[in-house]
């Protein structure tokens, strides 16, 4: 069965601090794939990243970074110096290498406060 | 290039009454995945249609089902509205289906309110 963990609920952090988000995942498959999706108020998720099991090489892109680390099932997110823009719920989730049924963390709501 | 649009964006019911939300994907996309988001259950899969069939289902009772028509459009459908399927219903579209490397757009959410 596939599962992941976000064990982080809530996160608040002071603005241009570092924060980094947790996500821990479970699954038999040998191809698989993690993303990261943001949800501000709006609601509409927000594509931020996808990382496929092969692919261990850590990835930056701006202020927003990922470490991938197979040995330990984590894909966690990092955003340096952040900002109110950011506040938002952010999922991690798993699919497999034979369908779209995305499985989704329970999300962690970031508050940066100005 | 337009997003995924869902109709209508908020939507009130009574228990027992029945409800149809629409999904309309980025044009060329063919697949159409559904998601129940709640506060407490998470965001949760429906179910994925490609090419009109139903390709995948999550573990929902038979009240919620869903079609595809010829032009990707996507319909769900929610029979005998309980209150606990008060929710955000949110549509995501792909270009194709079977490989979980297929990112998945999503569209804004219906709001449902069962009262």
């Amino acid at each position: 069965a596939q599962k992941v963990t976000q064990a982080q609920t809530e996160i608040s952090v002071v603005e241009k601090e570092d924060v980094t988000l947790d996500c821990v995942y479970e699954t038999r498959d040998t191809t698989y794939y993690l993303f990261w999706y943001k949800q501000p108020p709006s609601g509409e998720l927000v594509f931020l990243i996808r990382r496929n099991s092969f692919d261990e090489q850590n990835e930056i892109s701006g202020r927003y970074s990922w470490n991938f680390q197979k040995s330990t099932s984590s894909f966690n997110f990092t955003i340096t110096a952040s900002q109110v823009v950011d506040s938002a719920v952010y999922f991690c989730a798993l699919s497999g290498d034979n369908n779209n049924d995305m499985r989704f963390g329970a999300g962690t709501r970031l508050t940066v406060k100005p | 290039k337009a997003g995924v649009t869902q109709t209508p964006r908020y939507l009130i019911k009574t228990r027992g009454q029945q409800v149809t939300l629409s999904c309309s994907p980025i044009s060329g996309h063919r697949s159409v995945s559904w998601y129940q988001q709640t506060p407490g259950q998470g965001l949760q899969f429906l179910f994925e249609y490609f090419s009109e069939t139903q390709r995948n289902k999550g573990n929902f009772p038979g009240r919620f089902s869903g079609r595809q028509f010829s032009n990707s459009r996507s319909e769900m459908n929610v029979s005998t509205l309980e209150l606990g399927d008060s929710a955000l219903y949110l549509c995501a579209s792909s270009l194709a289906s079977g490989r979980g490397y297929n990112e998945q757009f999503f569209g804004p959410g219906t709001r449902l309110t069962v009262l």
